[in-house]
């Protein structure tokens, strides 16, 4: 079983759709989570990061961590065509410094 | 720009030829992090600095592969006698130090290819 599992998608959605894209983790010493955001060919953005359980919201993102559940998600409102990108989940321990990376979720928003 | 910075952004080497590639990263940031990505997965781990110390490699990282940042500031990451499954994208990330930060921002990226 690796660290973190993330579903590969693809995913498609229409223009307006509200977007749910989740992890699983195993490691329950990861206290740091964070969302990225790649296109295409380039390096990836963050999104997100979060420190321990609960939600944070910035515009029309939310991310929420369950400890308990070992179970990360990231909620897109309002999906745009450029929204289109693969969605990477990371987290790290309070002890390490790199991240662990799950596979991305491939995302099209559809006009 | 003031982001992470990688060059060249692309490589395309013949097998068993060396290649080196070179990150800049945010100035005020004191770690420095390298990855590689390949076709479908999320990035890997390679290895990270603290300044100029290498505090971190991991088993991904071959005899092969050597990862310096001499001065603290730039790093380069070098490949020798490379093979066809070294092909992959190679991230650069950058970052501040402390309980609570670390985060981390991403390069564009080098893109290499071994033929």
């Amino acid at each position: 079983q690796k660290e973190v599992e993330q579903d590969p998608g693809p995913l498609s959605v229409p223009e307006g759709a509200i977007v749910s894209l989740n992890c699983t983790y195993s490691n329950s010493a990861f206290q740091y989570f964070m969302w990225y955001r790649q296109y295409s060919r380039k390096g990836p953005e963050l999104l997100m990061y979060t420190y321990s359980s609960g939600n944070k919201e910035d515009g029309r993102f939310t991310a929420q961590v369950d400890k308990s559940s070992k179970y990360i998600s990231l909620f897109i409102r309002d999906s745009q065509p450029s929204d289109s990108a693969t969605y990477l989940c990371a987290m790290r321990s309070r002890s390490q410094g790199n991240l662990i990376f799950g596979k991305g979720t491939k995302l099209s928003v559809k006009p | 720009d003031t982001g992470v910075s990688q060059d060249p952004r692309h490589k395309i080497t013949k097998r068993g030829q060396n290649v080196t590639f070179r990150c800049d990263p945010i100035s005020e940031h004191n770690r420095l992090y390298w990855y590689r990505q390949t076709l479908g997965q999320g990035p890997e781990f390679l290895t990270y600095f603290q300044n100029e110390a290498q505090l971190e490699k991991s088993r991904l990282l071959s005899d092969r592969f050597s990862a310096e940042r001499p001065k603290g500031s730039f790093s380069t990451l070098e490949i020798q006698r490379t093979e066809q499954g070294d092909s992959a994208m190679y991230l650069c990330a950058s970052s501040e130090t402390g309980v609570g930060t670390n985060e981390q921002f991403f390069g564009p990226g080098t893109r290499l290819t071994v033929l």
